[in-house]
C-alpha cells in the first residue's frame, strides 16, 4: 500500500536558520502531495500542495517540489521564525485515499 | 463559514462509560473521516465515510462505531471506554473529487479515560 516517510524529529533551529524536512513516499498510482501544519492545540491545516511531477507548492515562505524520480517532497524555508514552531505532516492522496507521515516537530528559538 | 466543527473540546470518562463525539462540516464535502492522534504515532484513521450513507473501517476501528447522519454530520461513538482510548480525536472532511483530495480538519477533542 501507499506510505509516507518523514525525517524523524524533533528539529530545533535558531531564528533565521534554513529549514529542510525530508519526505519520501511510495505509491502505486500517481498521487497528489501535501504538507500540513499543526500548531499547538489545533487541528491540521493545509500548508501547501503539488499535484504533478515537478510542480512546486509554496505558501508563507515554505516551498516543496514534487520529485517523481526520487519520490520525494521535501519541505524548505529559507529563514524560519519563532512563529513557525509547529508539527509538520507530509501526506499523499491517491484515488480518494489519504496517507499521512508521522509528523516532524519543529521548534524555533529566538 | 465555520469549516469543520467538533464537540466537545475536552472530555474525561471513567472506564466503561460511553460517549459520542460530534462532527459537522459546512463545505458540502462528500467524504468525512475520524482520526486519533497519539504521541509519536502520527494520525491513525479510525473510520471514514466516502459519501452519505456509507461508512468503512480504517486502520484502528476496534472499540468504535460511527454514524453518517447526513451529508454534514459524522459522529464517533465509544460504547465502553478504555484507558487505551485516551487520545486526541480529529474529524476531517474532503470534497473527494478527483486526485487532489485536500482534507480539512476540526480543532480536535481531547479525551481522557481514567
Amino acid at each position: 500500500g501507499d506510505s509516507v516517510t518523514q525525517m524523524e524529529g524533533p528539529v530545533t533551529l535558531s531564528e533565521e536558520a534554513f529549514l529542510t524536512i525530508n519526505c519520501t513516499y511510495t505509491a502505486t498510482g500517481y498521487p497528489s502531495l501535501f504538507w500540513y501544519v499543526q500548531y499547538p492545540g489545533e487541528g491540521l491545516q493545509l500548508l501547501l500542495k503539488a499535484t504533478k511531477a515537478d510542480d512546486k507548492g509554496s505558501n508563507k515562505g515554505f516551498e516543496a517540489t514534487y520529485r517523481k524520480e526520487t519520490t520525494s517532497f521535501h519541505l524548505e524555508k529559507g529563514s524560519v521564525q519563532v512563529s513557525d514552531s509547529a508539527v509538520y505532516f507530509c501526506a499523499l492522496s491517491d484515488r480518494g485515499k489519504s496517507t499521512f507521515g508521522d509528523g516532524t516537530t519543529l521548534t524555533v528559538k529566538p | 463559514n465555520a469549516g469543520v466543527t467538533q464537540t466537545p473540546k475536552f472530555q474525561v470518562l471513567k472506564t466503561g462509560q460511553s460517549m459520542t463525539l460530534q462532527c459537522a462540516q459546512d463545505m458540502n464535502h462528500n467524504s468525512m473521516y475520524w482520526y486519533r492522534q497519539d504521541p509519536g504515532m502520527g494520525l491513525r484513521l479510525i473510520y471514514y465515510s466516502a459519501s452519505e450513507g456509507t461508512t468503512d473501517k480504517g486502520e484502528v476501528p476496534n472499540g468504535y462505531n460511527v454514524s453518517r447522519l447526513n451529508k454534514r454530520e459524522f459522529s464517533l461513538r465509544l460504547e465502553s471506554a478504555a484507558p487505551s482510548q485516551t487520545s486526541v480525536y480529529f474529524c476531517a472532511s474532503s470534497a473527494a473529487s478527483g486526485r487532489v483530495d485536500t482534507q480539512y480538519f476540526g480543532p480536535g477533542t481531547r479525551l481522557t479515560v481514567l
